[in-house]
């Protein structure tokens, strides 16, 4: 079965750290790019990061800029999110999708929630 | 960034009924060089990820009911439900990946009368 499973959310405190991943099962990160949208409670979906397949092109929200960084390990499958400096405003389910270059978002995991509160 | 506008935010329509289900960007995601829309759209059910219905703007992926359609083309676009069923309630959010940031709708969440 094709899958992302998400994993590494919780509750921080503000200022904390957290550090996401995402494995892929039944496919391949290869020739795909990768990115990380998040969802607040009862909010809408908000794009975070996209890395490219071989790790060489990264972009950000401005939000999230020089907080987050996105990262990739093909000989894993995992995709991963290093989130430093967390505010409340993170606070959120974290999505990881697989998408065509340049194409619709396929396949999404399940989510992970992140919780930054004191 | 492309803002993607949704209208209604939600709708109410009863069993058997058409919903539609409209999307406007800011600015064009036709891309002129291979013409093709840069426009999706999503369903999500309380406690699921979206699953994508529609890519392409009008083209339905596979294993999703032909009562779903989609059209529109430049800036304009539209979801339709032909029939809608119990099954189809849920939040449905159009979004552009015509460049980044990928930007999507506010949602439109359909409801039965």
């Amino acid at each position: 079965e094709v899958q992302l499973a998400e994993s590494g959310g919780g509750l921080v405190q503000p200022g904390g750290s957290l550090r996401l991943s995402c494995a892929g099962s039944g496919l391949s990160f290869r020739s795909y790019w990768m990115h990380w949208v998040r969802q607040a409670p009862g909010k809408g979906l908000v794009w975070v990061s996209y890395i490219n397949s071989d790790g060489t092109t990264t972009r950000y929200a401005d939000s999230v800029k020089g907080r987050f960084t996105i990262s990739i390990d093909n000989a894993k499958n995992t995709l991963f999110l290093q989130m430093n400096s967390l505010r409340a405003e993170d606070t959120a389910v974290y999505y990881c999708i697989r998408a065509a270059d340049s194409g619709p978002y396929d396949i999404w995991g399940q989510g992970t929630m992140v919780t930054v509160s004191s | 960034d492309i803002v993607m506008t949704q209208s209604p935010d939600s709708l109410a329509v009863s069993l058997g009924e058409r919903a539609t289900i409209n999307c406007k960007s800011s600015q064009s995601v036709l891309y002129s060089s291979n013409n093709k829309n840069y426009l999706a759209w999503y369903q999500q059910k309380p406690g699921q990820p979206p699953k994508l219905l529609i890519s392409w703007a009008s083209t339905r992926e596979s294993g999703v009911s032909d009562r779903l359609s989609g059209s529109g083309s430049g800036t304009d676009f539209t979801l339709t439900i032909s029939s809608l069923q119990a099954e189809d309630v849920a939040l449905y959010y159009c979004q552009q990946y015509y460049s980044t940031p990928r930007t999507f709708g506010q949602g439109t969440k359909v409801e039965i009368k």
